[in-house]
């Protein structure tokens, strides 16, 4: 199983949005409703930041949400922060306990 | 407040084997999912296998069933992954994780494996 697509980098201004996509297929991303979406600083614990396509956990600021649009997921992280830099990795559930990844956006705020 | 702390990585040659561990503490071990997900250099995430609370139900990628065992102590509040035959592709950042469902909702800091000769 390939991984989902997403596109190796992304940026944007304080203050900006911007929106990262994730591409799987009918048999991941556009079958199921549990795409989540990560988000990683080199070195550190990742943290789940969106869950099933768009819920947001408790602690998550409202600024991160979540969507889908047939085959592919997005985030999109509005108002953009220089803590917000860093890694994103989406995934999905696939078919038993089996979970893919996407291979990781880097996220620059300029 | 959930931590997971990873041990026993290092470097080990090809065809060698290692044991790594996960502590948990600040939530019921017992009643959660738990998985690994490894991190190789300069690549994503993937994720290597997870185990359901009490043990008896085990899943692994495909690129590791026969080679690594996932496996818990509950009384020990405890994650293990057994790795056997290590070649030079398993070389990762290897991170705990409590799965819910399908997703992995807490994290630990990862523990390095280098395979290499």
């Amino acid at each position: 199983q390939s991984a989902l697509t997403q596109p190796p980098s992304a940026s944007g201004s304080p203050g900006q949005s911007v929106t990262i996509s994730c591409t799987g297929t009918g048999s991941d991303v556009g079958d199921y409703n549990f795409v989540s979406w990560y988000q990683h600083h080199p070195g550190k614990a990742p943290k789940l930041m969106i869950y099933e396509v768009s819920k947001r956990p408790s602690g998550v600021p409202a600024r991160f949400s979540g969507s889908r649009s047939g085959n592919t997921a997005s985030l999109t992280v509005s108002g953009l922060q220089a803590e917000d830099e860093g890694d994103y990795y989406c995934s999905s559930y696939i078919a038993g306990v089996t979970v893919l990844f996407g291979g990781g956006t880097k996220l620059t705020v300029l | 407040e959930v931590q997971l702390v990873e041990s026993g990585g290092g470097l080990v040659q090809p065809g060698g084997s290692l044991r790594l561990s996960c502590a948990a503490s600040g939530f019921t071990f017992s009643t959660y999912w738990m998985s690994w997900v490894r991190q190789a250099p300069g690549k994503g995430l993937e994720w290597v296998a997870t185990i359901d609370q009490d043990g008896s139900e085990k899943t692994h990628v495909d690129s590791v069933k026969g080679r690594f065992t996932i496996s818990r102590d509950n009384a020990r509040n405890s994650l293990y992954l057994q790795m056997n035959s290590l070649r030079a592709e398993d070389t990762a950042v290897y991170y705990c994780a409590i799965r819910f469902h399908h997703r992995f909702d807490y994290w630990g800091q990862g523990t390095l494996v280098t395979v290499a000769s």
